[in-house]
């Protein structure tokens, strides 16, 4: 039973540049929500994508945007990229009407922006 | 959004001890998770608490959500190395409301 997979692991991008990031759930999971962690920071919401269309948003910029495809994968992107968005980002994937049930993360894509 | 303050920041303890975190939150919730973190990994879903006074326990960790379900701690008994890591709490306001994490305790076990 697959995991929640994200790729790339690593990346490393310039101020101004655009990136792409991607995962896929686990195996039933329908739901995916994607974090940005800072060094030494707890996980912070971006967004949450069910059924193709974006669900739920935290307090992020429109330079953060994402997508996800009809197999549940999901992708996000970063346009215009500072240094301050050099962060650990992390794919999290639920059962969207187990409202309750527990996040599986992924082992996320470290970005830094140099 | 949801805010919730997790204390300590930072605790360090000598192996065999116990360690205690705590998650504080100035409104009721609906429910709490808790997740772990080890260096260089990603989080890891713990528990869940959904009743008020609920406590589960898993070996030697002891989950607890308050009475008026607006705090939660765990506690380790005789912590190992293996218990380092970052704990975070995660509260939920209601149904499919995004969690949030807070800052997390980051647990040092020397031994």
């Amino acid at each position: 039973d697959a995991g929640v997979t994200q790729s790339p692991t690593h990346l490393i991008k310039t101020r101004g540049q655009q990136v792409t990031l991607r995962c896929s759930p686990k195996s039933g999971h329908d739901t995916v929500s994607w974090y940005q962690q800072a060094l030494g920071q707890g996980p912070q919401f971006i967004f949450q994508y069910y059924e193709e269309e974006e669900r739920q948003r935290g307090n992020f910029p429109d330079r953060f945007s994402g997508h996800q495809f009809p197999n549940y994968s999901s992708e996000l992107n970063v346009n215009a990229l500072l240094l301050g968005d050099s962060a650990l980002y992390l794919c999290a994937s639920s059962l969207y009407r187990a409202s309750n049930s527990p996040l599986h993360f992924g082992n996320g894509t470290r970005l830094t922006v140099t | 959004g949801q805010q919730v303050m997790q204390i300590p920041q930072y605790q360090h303890v000598q192996e065999g001890e116990d360690f205690t975190t705590y998650c504080n939150s100035s409104t009721t919730l609906s429910n709490i998770q808790w997740y772990k973190q080890r260096p260089g990994g990603h989080p890891v879903f713990l528990i869940q608490l959904v009743k008020s006074g609920e406590v589960k326990k898993q070996k030697r960790l002891t989950f607890q959500f308050g009475e008026a379900k607006k705090n939660s701690s765990l506690h380790i008994t005789a912590t190992q190395t293996t218990d380092v890591g970052t704990y975070f709490c995660a509260p939920r306001n209601s149904g499919n409301t995004p969690l949030v994490f807070g800052k997390g305790t980051r647990l040092s076990v020397i031994a």
